[in-house]
């Protein structure tokens, strides 16, 4: 079974320049997650897809940030402008049941200078 | 709110020793409660969770943890730690209804030394 795919694995930007970021769930998983993870620190959730509906957003920097999951498989999170505070690793999970088991992607790691 | 404490930022332990990472909650109701661990440059990968029943549990790669309801307790353990478990680990709780998200600690890294 193929895992949470992510892509880029690494990106360097500078502040107000914009970014994306990709995730492939896992095949049939309704439920999809971003989090944000600065460094030595856990993650923390930015959104939560229920196949393509938001379910929680409510920690999105909605000036920001945007997500989107068309046809409700893969999605992208999106920053524009980015800022300083936003270097972190981004992950994407997926589960086949809100709120259980959730599995990782490998993240991509944003640099802003 | 629910809220997740690992009071051990780091932790050092020798090739063979035991281990023990602490892992407190705070949450209305018996929550679901997870291990994850990150090695460098990498996502989470899940070490064993507990959903309801014996409360000992075990996972992959020799851990265990143990539910204690009456501490809110969640401790990962292993009886003899390997060079290879170095790395960063995140207690997490879940709520058992409705769409509530994960909430995470905020890790404890475990150094080996030989």
């Amino acid at each position: 079974e193929a895992g949470v795919a992510q892509s880029p694995r690494y990106k360097i930007i500078e502040k107000r320049q914009s970014v994306a970021f990709w995730c492939n769930p896992i095949s049939g998983h309704a439920t999809l997650y971003w989090y944000q993870q600065i460094l030595g620190q856990g993650p923390k959730l930015l959104i939560q897809f229920q196949n393509n509906g938001v379910v929680d957003d409510s920690q999105l920097p909605k000036d920001r940030f945007s997500a989107e999951r068309l046809k409700g498989v893969d999605s992208t999170l999106k920053i524009q402008p980015a800022k300083l505070e936003d270097s972190a690793v981004y992950l994407c999970a997926s589960s086949l049941v809100s709120g259980r088991l959730q599995y990782f992607g490998a993240g991509t790691r944003l640099s802003v200078l | 709110a629910q809220s997740v404490t690992q009071p051990d930022i780091h932790i050092t332990v020798s090739e063979g020793a035991s281990l023990e990472l602490r892992c407190n909650y705070s949450y209305g109701a018996t929550p679901y409660l997870f291990w994850y661990v990150q090695s460098p440059g990498q996502g989470l990968q899940l070490l064993l969770k507990y959903f309801s029943g014996d409360t000992l549990v075990q996972g992959i790669k020799g851990f265990e943890a143990e539910f204690k309801r009456s501490q809110s307790s969640f401790n990962l353990r292993k009886p003899s730690v390997h060079w290879s478990d170095a790395a960063e680990y995140f207690c997490a709780v879940g709520a058992r209804s409705g769409n509530t998200p994960l909430v995470f600690g905020k890790g404890t890294r475990l150094s080996v030394i030989a």
